[in-house]
């Protein structure tokens, strides 16, 4: 069974970087799938930030776009999220997910396993 | 605001049927997915494509899609039922996931 586990400084200052990482156990990321981020604002709905393709190509939220990377790491099964130039609006549930792509008809895109979530919050 | 629209707030008497809709353009070519969060916890997909279910969701949990709206049935609703419920897709242009606003559905 897949596993998922977010990991991350749970304080960031406004301007900096976040960075979180998801460690991915029972699967290797190299083989198969999307690997996505995903964030949830106190009290507020899910927001899709971004995801990498277990080619290496990635894709983000147009909205995030201009400070969003993710990538990963094969060798220790873990893809990360890089945030620049964080501001309150970006306080949130952070959660890292598995994303199939599958031809049912016409294309459906679900996340089938989900980490935790982290929560982290930007403030001074 | 989201692409994918969805009520704010359903509720249903136990034991008693009710549908979850989700509206977006689309839907008209991409399928969505449903996940259901209760409160401090992580989304659960409950059903993926017009119908499919994972291993392990109830079977009262079921879906259905006509034109630019996609539906979450769930029959025979039960106590544990109550939660926030998420549609899924790609945006209009389909080059990208959005999420619906989410629906609370509560339990009466």
């Amino acid at each position: 069974q897949v596993q998922l586990q977010e990991s991350g400084p749970g304080l960031v200052k406004p301007s900096e970087t976040l960075s979180l990482t998801c460690t991915v156990s029972g699967y290797a990321i190299s083989s198969d799938y999307f690997w996505d981020w995903i964030r949830q604002p106190p009290g507020k709905g899910l927001e899709w930030v971004g995801s990498i393709h277990h080619s290496g190509s990635t894709y983000y939220n147009p909205s995030l776009k201009s400070r969003v990377t993710v990538s990963v790491d094969t060798s220790r099964n873990q893809f990360s999220l890089n945030l620049d130039s964080v501001t309150a609006a970006d306080t949130a549930v952070y959660y890292c997910a598995r994303r199939r792509q599958q031809w049912l008809g016409s294309w459906v895109y679900y996340f089938d396993d989900w980490g935790q979530g982290a929560l982290l919050t930007v403030s001074a | 605001s989201s692409e994918l629209t969805q009520d704010p707030g359903v509720s249903v008497a136990l034991g008693q049927t009710v549908r979850i809709t989700c509206q977006g353009d689309s839907l008209r070519t991409y399928s969505a997915s449903w996940y259901q969060q209760k409160p401090g916890q992580a989304p659960v997909l409950v059903i993926y494509g017009k119908n499919n279910r994972p291993s392990g969701i109830p079977d009262r949990f079921s879906g259905s899609a006509s034109g630019n709206t996609a539906s979450l049935t769930i029959t025979r609703a039960q106590a544990e039922d109550e939660a926030d419920y998420y549609c899924n897709s790609r945006d209009s242009s389909g080059n990208h996931l959005v999420f619906g606003g989410g629906t609370k559905l509560t339990v009466l």
